[in-house]
């Protein structure tokens, strides 16, 4: 079974501040795929950043960052210089090899504060 | 691109009754996705369609909901005898073939059902 843990409901950070959103994850696959996605108040969700397992180096995505620990089955995203627009719910996804679906965590609710 | 749309937005029914809902692609997009959520929880994948083509479905998918895409464009997704347990936001997505499992899921604004 393939499982995505976020184990923080909600945080806050300063606008301009760093913040990081955790995840750890759970799969028997070798082969797999790993996705942040924001999903805005009333708004549709939007994919953020991905990883492929295979790859050693960190994704990167102008302000948002991974930290890919692939032995802990750690997931974190960064996100540096943050924008009152990054206020949303973030979800942590897993996507094994040879399946379509994505397997979401629970999210983290971000807020940005002025 | 106009990216995925989903109709109705929102949908009050009693339980008992028969529910349909709508999702349209991004256009030359031949996977398509259905996904639930409820509140406070991430979404929960229920069925997937390559083309017209159903290949995968959870065991979410029970026997009163249905899923047709039947000219491998727009599909519908309905539900048979709601029941309050059905009230939930029900996600489309949908994405190009392409190589590997990088392929970038796009979400349609959600259809909310509830069931009194």
């Amino acid at each position: 079974a393939q499982t995505v843990t976020q184990s923080q409901p909600e945080m806050s950070v300063q606008e301009a501040e760093t913040v990081t959103l955790s995840c750890t994850y759970d799969t028997s696959e070798n082969n797999y795929y790993l996705f942040w996605y924001k999903q805005p108040p009333s708004r549709q969700m939007i994919l953020v950043i991905r990883q492929e397992a295979y790859k050693q180096q960190n994704a990167t995505e102008n302000r948002f960052s991974v930290n890919f620990q692939k032995a802990a089955k750690s997931f974190s995203l960064k996100i540096s210089d943050s924008q009152l627009g990054d206020t949303a719910m973030y979800f942590c996804a897993l996507r094994p090899g040879g399946s379509e679906k994505l397997v979401f965590g629970k999210g983290t609710k971000l807020t940005v504060n002025p | 691109d106009t990216g995925v749309s989903q109709d109705p937005r929102h949908k009050i029914t009693k339980r008992g009754q028969n529910v349909t809902f709508r999702c349209d692609p991004i256009s030359e997009h031949n996977r398509l996705y259905w996904y639930r959520q409820t509140l406070g929880q991430g979404p929960e994948f229920l069925t997937y369609f390559q083309n017209e083509a159903q290949l995968e479905k959870s065991r979410l998918l029970s026997d009163r909901f249905s899923a047709e895409r039947p000219k491998g464009s727009f599909s519908t997704l309905e539900i048979q005898r709601t029941e309050q347990g059905d009230s939930a936001m029900y996600l489309c997505a949908s994405s190009p073939t392409g190589r590997g499992g990088t392929d970038t899921q796009y979400f349609g604004p959600g259809t909310r059902l509830t069931v009194l």
